[in-house]
Order: C-alpha cells, then structure tokens, then sequence
C-alpha cells in the first residue's frame, strides 16, 4: 500500500474553531482525495485533488477547504468546526493503475 | 448520480464458510474497486476490477460491467475477514462512488 499518513490522528475541538487536518503520501501519486466517514452514510467525498493546486468539490463539500502546495501533501480545514462535522475523516492517493488506497484516518470530535 | 448497493448489509458466518457479497451499480462504469474495513478502521484495498475475474489467495471477484453488478467471494473464511468490505464505482473524474458496505462477522 502507498506510504500514507494523516495528522492528528484524533483531535477534540470546540464549535467554531478552526481546524486542519494533514495528510501527507510518499508515493508521488497524482491524485488525492478526503471522504468522511458517519455511520449510515458510508464514505462521502469531501474534496479531490488532481495535481498541485489543482482542487475540486466532492459530495459534501459545504463548511470545508483544501489546498494542495506540493505533490505530497493535502490538507483539509474546516473553517469553523460545527458538531456536524464530527466524523472520521480519510485520505486517500490513487495510484496510476486506478487503485485507491487510503490512510489510517482522523477522529475528529467537535463540542 | 451513480447509486451503488450492496447486498446483504449484514452476513454471520462460521470459520471455514464460503461467502458471496454482492454490489449493483445503475450505471456503467470504468472503474470498480472493493475495499475491506478492518475492525481497527483501517482500509485495504482488495481488487481493482471493472470488468472480469481477478483473485488473491482466498479471495476473488467477478464483475459484470454489461449487467452492472460485481461479487467478492470470499472461501475458507478465517476470523481475519471480520469487518465491512465495500464496492465502489467511479462517477466520472476519477472520484468514487461507494456503497453502504457488507458487514462480515466471522466466528471462531
């Protein structure tokens, strides 16, 4: 699996704060991209990036930004937590060959 | 948009059972992948497989892009197989679409 690690890996915050979440590959892949994850929702795209400072939306994409400054980095902020925005949030790369692998994820509560 | 559903949400076997685990899609796709959700969380990739038969060890898939379904097959299930596997499917722009998941109980 690609070499993919996300920080932190757990995270408490209050409503209204600001919060970034990194994810950080050493594969050199192209792609990226955030889902979320809620029970009863499965995993949900937040946003992608196909190349550095190249971005765009996903599913569910309202309350929350990305940016991309180099191949091998990707962060996601939340420019005002809400306690909707509790979640598990994922990094993924994907490889040439079109497989997604992902990180070991980020458990962010909002209070 | 693409819906992608998985069947059966919810699957109890004993150690040593074969299992099939199936994922409907509405639309053709050009890019079908199954993942499999530890119980630790963690998210492995299983098979990268739009169309035909691919197999790793225990495990094989079939996916039928002219019918718009693909099935994991899982033999000789060990304790290890426990957690959610799911199908996704690319909605265009190389962003995935995936199902609600099959939730795999292996008991000793």
């Amino acid at each position: 699996d690609a070499g993919i690690t996300q920080s932190p890996r757990h995270k408490v915050t209050e409503t209204g704060t600001p919060v970034t979440l990194r994810c950080h590959q050493t594969e050199n892949h192209r792609y990226m991209y955030w889902y979320r994850q809620d029970p009863g929702h499965g995993l949900r795209l937040i946003h992608y990036s196909y190349g550095v400072k190249d971005t765009d939306k996903g599913e569910v994409s309202d309350g929350y930004s990305v940016s991309r400054s180099k191949t091998e980095d990707f962060l996601l902020t939340l420019e005002s937590a809400t306690s909707s925005q509790t979640s598990v949030y994922f990094c993924a790369t994907q490889a040439n060959s079109y497989e997604q692998y992902f990180g070991p994820g980020t458990r962010l509560t909002v209070t | 948009g693409i819906q992608v559903e998985q069947s059966p949400p919810d699957l109890i076997l004993q150690e040593g059972a074969n299992s099939t685990l199936r994922c409907n899609f509405s639309d053709s796709v050009n890019n079908l992948q199954w993942f499999h959700q530890n119980p630790w969380g963690q998210l492995i990739n299983l098979f990268y497989i739009p169309s035909g038969t691919k197999q790793n060890g225990r495990l094989s898939a079939t996916t039928v892009a002219t019918e718009r379904y693909s099935l994991l097959y899982i033999s000789s299930s060990q304790t290890t197989d426990s957690g959610v596997y799911f199908c996704a499917v690319e909605q265009g722009a190389q962003k995935l679409v995936f199902g609600q998941g099959t939730r795999l109980t292996i008991n000793p």
